[in-house]
């Protein structure tokens, strides 16, 4: 699977926009991005999954280059509340086994 | 609530002790995972089960033993544990093993202390 790397941590203040970028160059043709959000001492939670061009929810979007070798987590205007790791995920689609595997993700702390 | 419990949210136990940890999901998802996370280090996948059937063992030491009766319970059966398995052991399920069915519902965890 393919191995991702992304920033160990940002800092923003409130109201802000947040990008995280995530680079991913060895994504295969059935690979599926998958971002996912984490508090202290709570599992995961999902946050927002693409495989190519542009995914909005009503979260986050998620923005993937035509060669899908990066993608970018927008957070708009941020909240002391979205303070929070945030890890970026590559998964095997359809027909392939799946086994998600979490790198160090990147801790974003929001202020005041 | 995300739909996967997991009990006891706290355990502190000996070296010598055997406990066991449980979860249990109501989103009618075939696989189950268990997850462990130390202390700043990040999520490392220690056992998938899928109907019922273990697909992945990530070189998990055999002092934790699964099992999964049915595709909604799933257990970490705990025995001889070190200090360093210290941890906040996490449970979740998906509808699938494929990556594009969609996420990993995770429980809030079970935090294990060993002394």
């Amino acid at each position: 699977l393919a191995k991702t790397t992304q920033p160990i941590s940002m800092d923003s203040y409130e109201g802000q926009e947040v990008n995280i970028t995530c680079s991913h160059n060895n994504i295969a043709t059935n690979d599926y991005i998958t971002w996912y959000q984490q508090f202290p001492s709570q599992g995961p939670r999902f946050i927002i999954q693409g495989y190519k061009t542009k995914v909005t929810n009503e979260v986050a979007s998620l923005f993937i280059p035509a060669d899908r070798k990066s993608s970018t987590l927008s957070l708009p205007r941020v909240s002391l509340s979205d303070t929070a790791v945030y890890y970026c995920l590559v998964a095997r689609g359809s027909g392939g086994y799946n086994k998600l595997i979490f790198g160090a993700g990147t801790r974003l702390a929001v202020h005041p | 609530e995300t739909g996967v419990t997991q009990t006891p949210r706290h355990l502190v136990m000996g070296m010598t002790n055997k406990k066991s940890l449980k979860c249990e999901q109501h989103l009618g998802h075939n696989a189950m995972y268990w997850y462990k996370q130390s202390a700043k280090k990040p999520l490392e996948l220690m056992f998938v089960y899928n109907f019922k059937e273990q697909t992945e063992n990530n070189s998990v030491p055999s002092r934790f033993s699964p099992e999964c009766p049915n595709s909604s319970h799933l257990f970490l059966h705990l025995h001889t544990l070190q200090p360093e398995d210290s941890a906040l052991y996490l449970c979740a399920s998906s509808q699938g093993l494929a990556g594009n069915t969609g996420e990993l519902f995770f429980g809030e965890g079970s935090r294990l202390t060993v002394l």
